[in-house]
């Protein structure tokens, strides 16, 4: 079984719908995080979360929020989708302690795509 | 602010050949430095890491980066191509004041056979 799992991998919706994804882990990590993946942007960081209490922005979360239901799940949720929204999403996770230091585990991705 | 650069989009080589994907940073401060890969329809797979110890970092798959800070560089290299080796790979930068890793555009590496 993989050690970062993302559901669904594939998803596709209309503009204005909620989306869900979600993301568990089996590493006993503290730290998780979603990113989106848009070709020739390399990776964005979209929130970060240090532990379950500890939920923070990062360099593009506008449309999006997320929730921290336990060590182990963290989601993305589009409230409205919107077009430019379509990218692969990640979810990654890493160890505590200093976190340059610390490498990121990352799920299979989620293709998700807004008509 | 930190930044990442990679210096080529799309890098094609022969099987049995060196490979160099270049990579170049910018950081205020002393920054750690990573390399992922990325197999088609794969999440990213750690390479190697730098964090202020060894100036040469090898990595898995004998794939090896060496940091050089008056050049700003962080260029991953292997001495022989593998047909495996054709993927997406991406520089990454982190600076210890902040939590954040900044992620270059990617370079896609070919294999010709």
């Amino acid at each position: 079984d993989a050690d970062v799992t993302q559901t669904p991998r594939n998803r596709i919706t209309k503009t204005g719908k909620r989306i869900m994804l979600e993301c568990s882990q089996t590493k006993g990590h503290d730290r998780m995080y979603w990113y989106r993946q848009d070709p020739g942007l390399g990776l964005r960081l979209i929130y970060y979360s240090f532990d379950v209490k500890d939920i923070n922005k990062g360099e593009i979360s506008d449309g999006y929020s997320v929730s921290r239901q336990a060590q182990a799940k963290f989601s993305l949720s589009l409230e409205s989708a919107i077009p430019n929204q379509t990218a692969l999403y990640f979810c990654a996770t890493s160890e505590g302690g200093q976190v340059i230091n610390q490498p990121q585990h990352f799920g299979d991705g989620t293709r998700l795509s807004i008509l | 602010a930190q930044s990442v650069t990679q210096l080529d989009s799309h890098v094609s080589v022969s099987e049995g050949t060196p490979v160099l994907l270049r990579c170049n940073y910018s950081s205020s401060y002393s920054p750690s430095l990573f390399w992922y890969v990325q197999h088609p329809n794969k999440g990213l797979q750690l390479l190697l890491k730098y964090t202020s110890a060894a100036t040469l970092v090898k990595g898995i798959n004998g794939f090896e980066a060496e940091f050089k800070k008056s050049e700003t560089s962080f260029h991953l290299t292997k001495p022989s191509a593998h047909m495996s080796d054709a993927a997406e790979y991406f520089c990454v930068v982190s600076e210890r004041s902040n939590y954040q890793l900044i992620w270059g555009a990617g370079t896609k590496l070919i294999i010709k056979p």
